[in-house]
């Protein structure tokens, strides 16, 4: 099992340009997740899926950020147009939906994103 | 709205003694983790609390859980260099229907242990 896989490891990328952050599930996991990591703020929940269906997107701080699951396997957030305040480190995790699996959440490596 | 608070956010200990983080919820919750964060790393799963009076160990490290006081701790023994990380815990929402929710994470607790 490679876990999940997030690319790029590092972004950097000029203000007001767009950036997509991509995330590859557990084979097996149904359930997606995308965090921001920050000094400030510490780790936020920004969306999360469940068998590819949005659930809560209460986390996304503006209409700059989206996210999708174009498949089952497979996710993507997008930051457009970037802005400093953007920078950070972004976390996908990706779990199983049945709770009486009791399974945990496993983390992708993250993103670190810096915004100039 | 879940808040999940720990203290303290700064641990300086020396290797060989005891010491315990704490970790308060505000709302019902059914499991709770803790997380292990080295500098520019992910954060690695220590533990998953499923239970009231649940209680797991793994190596100096002890983890509790009280539901009804809405309470865990991590209990570290003997403490070693090699246990200095940053530490989290992290609780998931009661949802009705089932369904995995999202994790609201604790602030953390900076873990630095000196020789």
């Amino acid at each position: 099992d490679a876990g999940v896989i997030q690319s790029p490891r590092h972004e950097v990328t000029e203000m007001g340009q767009e950036v997509t952050l991509r995330c590859k599930l557990i084979s097996g996991h149904n359930s997606l997740f995308w965090y921001r990591q920050t000094m400030m703020r510490g780790l936020e929940l920004l969306i999360y899926f469940n068998n590819n269906v949005p659930i809560d997107d209460s986390g996304m701080p503006e209409d700059r950020f989206s996210a999708k699951m174009p498949n089952a396997s497979f996710s993507t957030l997008k930051i457009q147009p970037s802005e400093p305040r953007d920078s950070a480190v972004y976390f996908c995790a990706s779990s199983h939906s049945r709770r009486d699996r009791g399974s945990g959440y496993t983390f992708g490596s993250g993103t670190r994103l810096t915004v100039v | 709205e879940l808040k999940v608070e720990q203290n303290p956010l700064f641990l300086s200990m020396q290797e060989g003694k005891n010491y315990t983080i704490y970790c308060n919820y505000s709302t019902t919750s059914d499991r709770l983790y803790w997380y292990r964060q080295d500098p520019g790393k992910s954060l690695e799963s220590l533990f998953v609390l499923l239970s009231n009076g649940a209680v797991k160990q793994e190596g100096r490290l002890m983890a509790s859980l009280d539901t009804k006081a809405r309470l865990s701790t991590l209990h570290i023994t003997a403490a070693v260099h090699d246990l200095s990380a940053t530490y989290f815990c992290a609780v998931v929402r009661v949802v009705s229907g089932g369904g995995a929710d999202g994790l609201t994470f604790g602030k953390g607790t900076h873990l630095i242990i000196q020789p």
